[in-house]
């Protein structure tokens, strides 16, 4: 069975540009959770979807925005990059929302501004 | 607010000896905690768990770690390193939502 997986592996983007970051789930969760981990910090929670809605918001600003779609994939979107969005984005995902599901990680997006 | 304090930024064992990892928690509720393990440019994968059922808890690996109430901490050992144990080690939190609370992360060294 597939893991979590996600894309692209690696992006540079430009100060003020606008990202994409995509992730897919294992078969059959219903849950996905995005966290970025700066170099030498532990991973910060962004968002969680469960069954295409919001469930949790992390302190990110308003430019960070996600989304959730009926096959369970995900989207995580950044308006107006900054020099300091540059990061690892990792997706998670697990069968169900709550602390009780474990959540299986994907080997994340490298994102870095310029 | 919920948090987790790892005491130590880095840790240098030598293979065969015990690893010993602190974790020291806050949180309002009855939490959850984790142990996490991030080998270079691979994904996160869990170690262990405790889910308020045995204080004493077995992971993959031959890790397990004990949870102190009295002492809110949640230390994450090894009987013996091996050199495929070194690694970054992240201390987890998670109360009544669904989020995860991370640690700052310890690097495990192993030397021959």
């Amino acid at each position: 069975d597939a893991g979590v997986t996600q894309s692209p592996t690696h992006l540079i983007k430009t100060r003020g540009q606008h990202v994409t970051l995509r992730c897919s789930p294992i078969s059959g969760h219903k849950s996905v959770s995005w966290y970025q981990q700066v170099l030498g910090q532990g991973p910060q929670f962004i968002f969680q979807y469960y069954e295409k809605e919001e469930r949790g918001r992390g302190n990110f600003p308003d430019r960070f925005s996600a989304r959730q779609f009926p096959n369970y994939s995900s989207e995580l979107n950044v308006n107006a990059l900054l020099l300091g969005d540059s990061a690892l984005y990792l997706c998670a995902s697990s069968l169900y929302g709550g602390q009780s599901y474990e959540q299986y990680f994907g080997p994340g997006t490298r994102l870095t501004v310029t | 607010a919920q948090s987790v304090t790892q005491l130590d930024s880095h840790v240098s064992v030598s293979e065969g000896t015990p690893v010993l990892l602190r974790c020291n928690y806050s949180s309002s509720y009855s939490p959850s905690l984790f142990w996490y393990v991030q080998h270079p440019n691979k994904g996160l994968q869990l170690l262990l768990k405790y889910t308020s059922a045995a204080t004493l808890v077995k992971g993959i690996n031959g890790f397990e770690a004990e949870f102190k109430k009295s002492e809110t901490s949640f230390h994450l050992t090894k009987p013996s390193a091996h050199m495929s144990d070194a690694a970054e080690y992240f201390c987890v939190v998670s109360d009544n939502t669904d989020k995860l609370i991370f640690g700052t992360g310890t690097r495990l060294q192993v030397f021959p």
